[in-house]
């Protein structure tokens, strides 16, 4: 079973800085199989990256993904107060067919 | 427009049976995979199960199997999620998601059940 580790598990920022969230996985991931999900409090998550790097739709430049291996990068270039949530990043593979990370909440400084 | 509409909150008693449900629209509903993400109490998110509704093909997470029934109904373009003996531990909010064969880009509005003697 691949792991997924996600850091920091709390990221404290103002609106205007740069966020960048990490996703380690346990064993080596394709990049077609990493993505990422937004969650707002009592909200259900949405889709925002898939393929590591390409945007879902509507999804907003300001939000990017990158990385390979066992290393992936969610970055939010200037954060705008929506963006303040839950995120969480899942791969695709082998039993279980798909694993989430824990998540990492950014919250407002 | 896509659209997965889930039935609404359930209280039910430890060892009550239950099935929740899950309506798809304005796609082929046979042609894409449909799951089941739980998310318990303030915690994180945990892939449940999948079904391919043109042909009723299954795959269940060995953390569910045998704890829970998935099923579709392609005739009205729904899917099913089912306990036949609810544990105090089930509660939780259960997401409905469409599966595109990596990753979910839909999702439902969640189904609260909550399990309590």
């Amino acid at each position: 079973e691949i792991v997924l580790t996600q850091s920091p598990g709390t990221l404290s920022l103002s609106p205007g800085e740069r966020a960048t969230l990490s996703c380690r996985a346990s064993q080596s991931v394709s990049s077609t199989y990493l993505a990422w999900y937004q969650q707002k409090p009592g909200q259900a998550p949405r889709l925002l990256i898939y393929g590591a790097s390409s945007r879902a739709t509507g999804i907003p430049d300001r939000f990017s993904g990158s990385g390979s291996g066992t290393d992936f990068t969610l970055t939010i270039s200037r954060l705008e107060p929506e963006d303040f949530a839950v995120y969480y990043c899942q791969q695709y593979g082998s039993s279980p067919l798909f694993t989430f990370g824990q998540g990492t909440k950014l919250e407002i400084k | 427009e896509v659209q997965l509409v889930q039935s609404g909150a359930e209280v039910k008693k430890p060892g009550e049976s239950l099935k929740i449900s899950c309506q798809g629209s304005g796609y082929s509903f046979t042609t894409y995979w449909i799951g089941w993400v739980r998310q318990m109490p303030g915690k994180g998110l945990e892939w449940m199960a999948i079904i391919y509704p043109g042909d009723s093909d299954t795959r269940y997470s060995p953390s569910f199997q045998g704890q829970v029934t998935i099923s579709a109904d392609k005739s009205i373009s729904t899917a099913y999620l089912q306990w036949s003996s609810l544990k105090a531990s089930d509660t939780a909010m259960y997401y409905c998601v469409r599966h595109t064969n990596v990753y979910f880009d839909y999702w439902g509005q969640g189904t609260l059940v909550t399990v309590s003697s």
